[in-house]
């Protein structure tokens, strides 16, 4: 049983658009979420993240959205650049001992 | 940031031999490390919670004679797969929780690339 859900496994942009990545949770205990990049062949690379506390968390081009009621929160990158191409993952953690559960990723590819 | 070292980053072993992987926290201490696998084109999948001083807590499914996890100090865990088969061949990734902070902020290593032929 997944806990945390990315439904699209790839979104393809313009280069200046906006970027909306999507992730769906089950689990109410959940109360810190947190989006990664990832690169091939590379570990992941913390984004930004938000506490239950919040609905929004914003840090330059990168702005999470939380929203609790629905167990859905979203990466919006704007403007996107042909650098963000990469493989995103959300995370979400409420777990003893700090564990995060990842959702399967949407790869982001960003034309220029 | 803090910085999670891991090495090797890529390695090749014959199949029945033993791979041991590192992971450091370089500039943070932590308690808990945690072990990762990617197979291609899929999400990361946690393997085993490693605290240090204490055994590995390990997910349903891992062998845990296989992945031989120890936590020794505050800024080393090491994965060690023994016995290495070829379906064990993938990306193992690690992640470092930093202590004493607020949230959970976990930190990733680089990911070692295992080929077992």
């Amino acid at each position: 049983d997944q806990q945390v859900k990315q439904n699209s496994p790839s979104l393809s942009v313009q280069e200046g658009r906006i970027s909306i990545l999507n992730c769906d949770y089950t689990n109410s205990m959940f109360d810190y979420f947190l989006w990664y990049k990832k690169y091939p062949a590379e570990g992941p690379t913390f984004l930004i993240s938000i506490s239950s506390i919040k609905d929004k968390n914003e840090d330059g081009r990168f702005t999470v959205f939380l929203n609790k009621s629905a167990k859905h929160l979203s990466l919006h990158i704007v403007p996107s650049q042909p650098g963000d191409s990469a493989v995103y993952f959300c995370a979400a953690s409420g777990n003893a001992g700090n564990m995060l559960t990842f959702g399967g990723g949407t790869r982001l590819m960003v034309k220029p | 940031g803090a910085v999670v070292s891991q090495h090797p980053s890529r390695v090749i072993c014959k199949s029945g031999t033993s791979v041991k992987i590192e992971c450091r926290s370089l500039d943070f201490q932590a308690t808990t490390m945690f072990w990762y696998r990617q197979f291609p084109k899929q999400s990361l999948m946690l393997m085993a919670t490693s605290n240090e001083g204490s055994k590995a807590t390990y997910e349903q499914g891992v062998e845990k004679d296989k992945f031989l996890i120890n936590h020794a100090s505050l800024t080393l865990s090491t994965l060690t797969v023994t016995s290495a088969h070829p379906e064990d061949s993938s990306f193992y990734i690690c992640s470092a929780v930093a202590s004493g902070r607020g949230w959970p902020e976990a930190f990733f290593g680089q990911g070692t690339r295992l080929t077992v032929v």
